[in-house]
């Protein structure tokens, strides 16, 4: 069975501080990872997938499969940042099916 | 494009009656699939399908739930009948199985009230 745990459901942070959104998951073969994002008003969209190693607007997550995590981080937190934060799990390669964390609420204190 | 597609927007019913949502995914996409958001439980997968069959409705709570997709643009997720605790935010989501590594693309949800 798949399981990906999100243990902060609310997440306060200054702007310009360092972000970090924690990320846990069970799976027993090779897993992709992926974060999705809803800004507030907006559809619930990718924002970025382990696999392609790279950093969309500041962000980056980099996959420990020793301690079985993806945490998300940014640097310098910025107001647009608020949003829904949802880490998600896709089996073996090819298989369609994700599975998410119950989200983590980020706001961003100006 | 318009994305996908969710209609009603918002869904308000009494305790008992039959609700239906619809959803029309991005054309050429062949998986589709229904999520729901709540507080407590987060994004929960009901039901997806590929090529209008259904893969896994492993996701559904219980009998009352019924996901159909009678061609390749739209879907219903019927409940029936509906209770309070079925107040939710539903989704319906699709991917082509081209896709890069699977994204899926969502549409704007179903807010449902279930009184």
């Amino acid at each position: 069975a798949q399981r990906v745990t999100q243990p902060e459901k609310l997440l306060s942070v200054f702007k310009g501080a360092p972000v970090e959104l924690k990320c846990n998951y069970s799976y027993s073969g090779s897993p992709e990872l992926f974060w999705y994002v809803q800004y507030s008003r907006q559809r619930l969209q990718l924002l970025l997938r382990h696999i392609s190693r790279e950093s969309i607007k500041g962000f980056t997550a980099d996959l420990n499969k020793g301690e079985t995590s993806f945490h998300l981080k940014k640097p310098f937190a910025q107001e647009e940042d608020s949003a829904m934060y949802y880490c998600a799990l896709s089996g073996d390669f090819g298989n369609e099916k994700l599975t998410f964390g119950t989200g983590t609420r980020l706001t961003i204190i100006p | 494009d318009a994305g996908v597609i969710q209609s009603p927007r918002h869904e308000v019913t009494e305790m008992g009656q039959e609700v239906t949502l619809r959803c029309k995914p991005i054309s050429g996409h062949d998986y589709l699939f229904w999520y729901r958001q709540t507080m407590m439980r987060g994004l929960e997968l009901l039901i997806y399908f590929n090529n209008n069959v259904p893969i896994d409705d492993s996701g559904m709570p219980e009998d009352r739930f019924s996901a159909k997709m009678p061609n390749a643009s739209f879907s219903t997720l019927k409940i029936q009948p509906s209770e309070p605790r079925d107040s939710a935010v539903y989704f319906c989501a699709s991917t082509s199985s081209g896709a890069f590594y699977n994204e899926q693309f969502f549409g704007p949800g179903t807010r449902l009230t279930v009184l």
